[in-house]
């Protein structure tokens, strides 16, 4: 089975503009997380969906950035407008949410500059 | 909030050697999982406690959940150059969703 799939892998952007990140969590799966990772700040979680519906959107940074998961194998992640300081590496990861397990298996990232 | 603190930050070791890290939490885990990173990928997961002194293993790698429930330790056997990466410390306060929280990080140099 496939893993969890990130698009693009890099995104170059200029300051201002509108950046859309996707992912396709693994199928079956009923957790949906996104993840910003910087060297400063470390891995911080922005938003969890659980069978679609956004659950804890605690970690989304601003107003700027917006998530949405339309159906269980797609989600994006939009940050409107962009700025330098949105530069990071982006993760999806997704998990079957069950009892007390929770694993999250993660994708490859999408490595956003914003210029 | 809640604090992971991994050590140590960063370590160079010669091939062959064993590693030992770990995370320290202000507070109580109840699942500790650890997961590896290398260059240009996201985190894999390498191995997942549930249960107040457990020790489990996965190859060379064995992890423990510490009895105060506020530690974990990841120990490498006989660390090979592909042991090269960021390992990465993670626990969640209890049942069901509960917001993960990550460690800083532990990057280790293997050095043929």
């Amino acid at each position: 089975d496939a893993g969890v799939i990130q698009s693009p892998r890099h995104e170059v952007t200029e300051m201002g503009q509108e950046v859309t990140l996707r992912c396709k969590p693994i199928s079956g799966h009923n957790s949906l997380f996104w993840y910003r990772q910087t060297m400063m700040r470390g891995l911080e979680l922005l938003i969890y969906f659980n069978n679609n519906v956004p659950i804890d959107d605690s970690g989304m940074p601003e107003d700027r950035f917006s998530a949405k998961m339309p159906n269980a194998s797609f989600s994006t992640l939009k940050i409107q407008p962009s700025e330098p300081r949105d530069s990071a590496v982006y993760f999806c990861a997704s998990s079957w949410l069950a009892g007390n397990t929770d694993t999250q298996y993660f994708g490859p990232g999408t490595r956003l500059t914003v210029l | 909030g809640q604090q992971l603190n991994q050590s140590p930050q960063s370590m160079f070791i010669q091939e062959g050697e064993d590693v030992s890290m770990n995370c320290t939490s202000s507070s109580i885990f109840n699942t500790w999982l650890w997961y590896k990173q290398d260059p240009g990928e996201g985190p894999v997961l390498l191995i997942a406690l549930y249960k107040a002194g457990e020790l489990t293993s996965n190859g060379r790698l064995t992890a423990q959940f510490g009895i105060t429930r506020k530690d974990s330790f990841l120990n490498i056997s006989a660390s090979i150059p592909s042991d090269v990466g960021i390992y990465f410390c993670a626990g969640q306060p209890s049942g069901g969703y509960q917001k993960v929280t990550f460690g800083t990080g532990t990057k280790l140099q293997v050095i043929p």
